[in-house]
């Protein structure tokens, strides 16, 4: 069974720093990977997305993500932070041979100090 | 494309009344995905359909709840009789043929219940 961990539920930075969001993941085969962004009263929105290649992928609104396989992660980074990308995010990993389904993480929420 | 549109945005209903909540996927998806998300339990799938047939309904917490997809283009998440611990967002989102895009869902704006 895949499963996904994040395991900063709650993380404050400051406008302008860098950002990284841990994921682990368990999963047998390859993973698909996804990062969602979720901002207050709105659905999950797609950030980015891994299957297959070069294992730093970017993604939308600056954000980027690199798989490690033998660390079984794939961390979210964003090299200066805005103050609009406060919102909680999920990492979820899906497979093709589970007919689309994707399982999610609990969610990271992002608070950006001034 | 319009994304998935989910109605009502808002609802408040006292206990032990019937409430639907409507979902609209993207045209030409395959995949149709209803999730509850709450503080406590975090974002739980609940039932999905492929070409409009439920695979998997475990999710489904109970016999009150029910779903239905009559065509490609509408579903239906319904909870008859509603009781407080159902006060949740429902998230309706669809995705394409796993093998063109696996797992990448979109998901609607969602629909907040609460329940009196």
């Amino acid at each position: 069974a895949q499963s996904v961990t994040q395991p900063d539920i709650h993380i404050t930075v400051s406008e302008g720093a860098s950002l990284e969001l841990r994921c682990n993941y368990s999963y047998g085969a390859t993973p698909y990977l996804f990062w969602y962004v979720q901002s207050p009263g709105q659905g999950l929105q797609l950030l980015l997305k891994y299957f297959s290649g070069d294992t730093l992928v970017q993604g939308i609104k600056g954000f980027e993500a690199e798989f490690k396989r033998s660390q079984s992660s794939f961390n979210l980074r964003k090299p200066s932070v805005h103050w609009s990308d406060a919102a909680e995010y999920f990492c979820a990993v899906g497979a093709a041979g589970n007919a689309g389904k994707s399982t999610f993480g609990d969610g990271t929420t992002l608070t950006v100090k001034p | 494309d319009a994304g998935v549109i989910q109605s009502p945005r808002h609802e408040v209903t006292e206990m032990g009344q019937e409430v639907t909540l409507r979902c609209k996927p993207i045209s030409g998806h395959d995949y149709l995905f209803w999730y509850r998300q709450t503080m406590m339990r975090g974002l739980e799938l609940l039932i999905y359909f492929n070409n409009n047939v439920p695979i998997d309904d475990s999710g489904m917490p109970e016999d009150r709840f029910s779903a239905k997809m009559p065509n490609a283009s509408f579903s239906t998440l319904k909870i008859q009789p509603s009781e407080p611990r159902d006060s949740a967002v429902y998230f309706c989102a669809s995705s394409l043929e796993p093998q063109v895009a696996p797992g990448e869902l979109f998901f609607g704006e969602g629909s907040r219940l609460t329940v009196l």
